[in-house]
């Protein structure tokens, strides 16, 4: 079975441009999370979405802003890019969220460059 | 809110030694979950090993086991038997017991970049 996926691997972009992150779930789950990691640091939340509806929010500005499909797939939009923008993005799916049982799996990550 | 706390920025060891990697979180909440992650150069954040709080046993996986101590608010790694793919950076991570309306986000340490010397 396939892993996550996200799309796309590398992407540079200048300041103030706006950037969609894509992601696609494994199969059967339900629920996406987003997370930034900036380089030397832990991953932090930014979403997290279950069947379509935002469940979660971390402390991200406005300009971050998330949606889930039908097929459960995501997206990730940035918009004004800064230069602190610059990181890794993971996404990760899990079955519900709900379970004690869940466990989120992790996609390969989005490196973003913001020059 | 939580926090999670890896003290060893870095740490080595010899192949087929073993190494334990520390952990220390900060919560109010008597229910919650445990995680390490392994991150390899690949940047794929891979499951190694998770623990639930209400359970006392220390969770087990092949060479990887965990020392959880909840009053002491602790959750170490041990790796045996090193091999050198277990370079990685690992991560502690924290996730609160799940809730209808909860987000199930999880809440990382800084890590801690684990070398194997041949």
């Amino acid at each position: 079975d396939a892993g996550v996926t996200q799309s796309p691997t590398h992407l540079i972009k200048t300041r103030g441009q706006h950037v969609t992150l894509r992601c696609s779930p494994i199969s059967g789950h339900k629920s996406v999370s987003w997370y930034q990691q900036v380089l030397g640091q832990g991953p932090q939340f930014i979403f997290q979405y279950y069947e379509k509806e935002e469940r979660g929010r971390g402390n991200f500005p406005d300009r971050f802003s998330a949606r889930q499909f039908p097929n459960y797939s995501s997206e990730l939009n940035v918009n004004a890019l800064l230069l602190g923008d610059s990181a890794l993005y993971l996404c990760a799916s899990s079955l519900e969220g709900l379970s004690y049982t869940d466990t989120q799996y992790f996609g390969p990550g989005t490196r973003l460059t913001v020059l | 809110a939580q926090t999670v706390t890896q003290s060893q920025p870095e740490m080595s060891v010899q192949e087929a030694e073993t190494v334990t990697l520390s952990c220390t979180y900060d919560t109010s909440e008597s229910d919650y979950y445990l995680f390490w992650y392994k991150q390899p150069p690949s940047r794929q954040m891979i499951l190694v090993i998770r623990q639930e709080a209400y359970k006392q046993q220390n969770a087990t996986e092949n060479r990887f086991s965990v020392n959880f101590q909840k009053a002491a608010k602790s959750f170490s790694l041990k790796i045996s038997d090193s091999q050198l793919g277990d370079a990685a950076m690992y991560f502690c991570a924290y996730r609160s017991f799940p809730t209808f309306q909860g987000a199930q986000k999880l809440v990382f340490g800084q890590g801690t970049r684990l070398t194997i010397n041949p």
